[in-house]
């Protein structure tokens, strides 16, 4: 079982909709958890970062956690095809005094006008 | 705030040759982890380097290394390369410190190494 799943996509969308994108990773002791946005040919950019279980809101962008599921989402309002990209998940876990990033395959949105 | 720069960004070397990539972190992080990219294998981690010292490493051979130089800044080298190594090489800088929050990594733009 990989450590952080992501559904590959590609995900489509019509612009103006609400784009959901999920991950799932299998470490319960997992305590911090990014979502990166990449273009193609272009490193990955970090957009969001959750630690505690719920909604965390900025602009158009809502990260959702839920532990108990081993579950978080990314929610992007009012999708535009400038959001087409790759959005990588990533889970940090602190074990042994030192904290490791583990990454998704991540998921291929794309956003049609 | 600069953000993190990598050189050299693009790289054409041949099999049996060494290459030595280096990465400048963000003012202030200590943090610093190195990742291999392909199209195939997706984002693999290759090490991280906190304060000079090497404290994860990813499953990789050891043609693979790296080291950290007092200023935080890193360089990965890569001896005996293969064609399999031809990639994008990113670094990525963080406070590196904490149980919680502090661990944010951000990336530089990446070396994009061909073997040929």
């Amino acid at each position: 079982q990989k450590e952080v799943e992501q559904n590959s996509g590609p995900l489509s969308v019509p612009e103006g909709a609400i784009a959901s994108l999920n991950c799932t990773y299998s470490d319960r002791g997992s305590q911090s958890f990014f979502w990166y946005r990449q273009y193609s040919g272009k490193s990955p950019e970090l957009i969001m970062f959750i630690y505690s279980n719920g909604d965390k809101e900025d602009g158009r962008f809502t990260a959702q956690l839920n532990k108990a599921s081993q579950y978080v989402s990314l929610l992007i309002r009012d999708s535009q095809p400038s959001d087409s990209a790759t959005y990588l998940c990533a889970v940090s876990a602190f074990s042994g005094g030192y904290n490791k990033l583990i990454f998704g395959a991540g998921t291929r949105l794309a956003v049609h006008p | 705030k600069a953000g993190v720069t990598q050189t050299p960004r693009y790289l054409i070397k041949t099999r049996g040759q060494q290459v030595t990539l280096s990465c400048s972190p963000i003012s202030g992080h200590r943090s610093v982890s190195w990742y291999q990219q392909t199209p195939g294998q997706g984002l693999q981690f290759l090490f991280e380097y906190f304060s000079e010292t090497q404290r994860n490493k990813g499953n990789f051979p050891g043609r693979f290394s790296g080291r950290q130089f007092s200023n935080s800044r890193s360089e990965m080298n890569v001896s005996t390369l293969e064609l399999g190594d031809s990639a994008l090489y990113l670094c990525a800088s963080s406070l590196g410190r904490g149980a919680m929050g502090g661990h944010e990594q951000y990336f530089g733009p990446g070396t994009r190494l061909t073997v040929t």
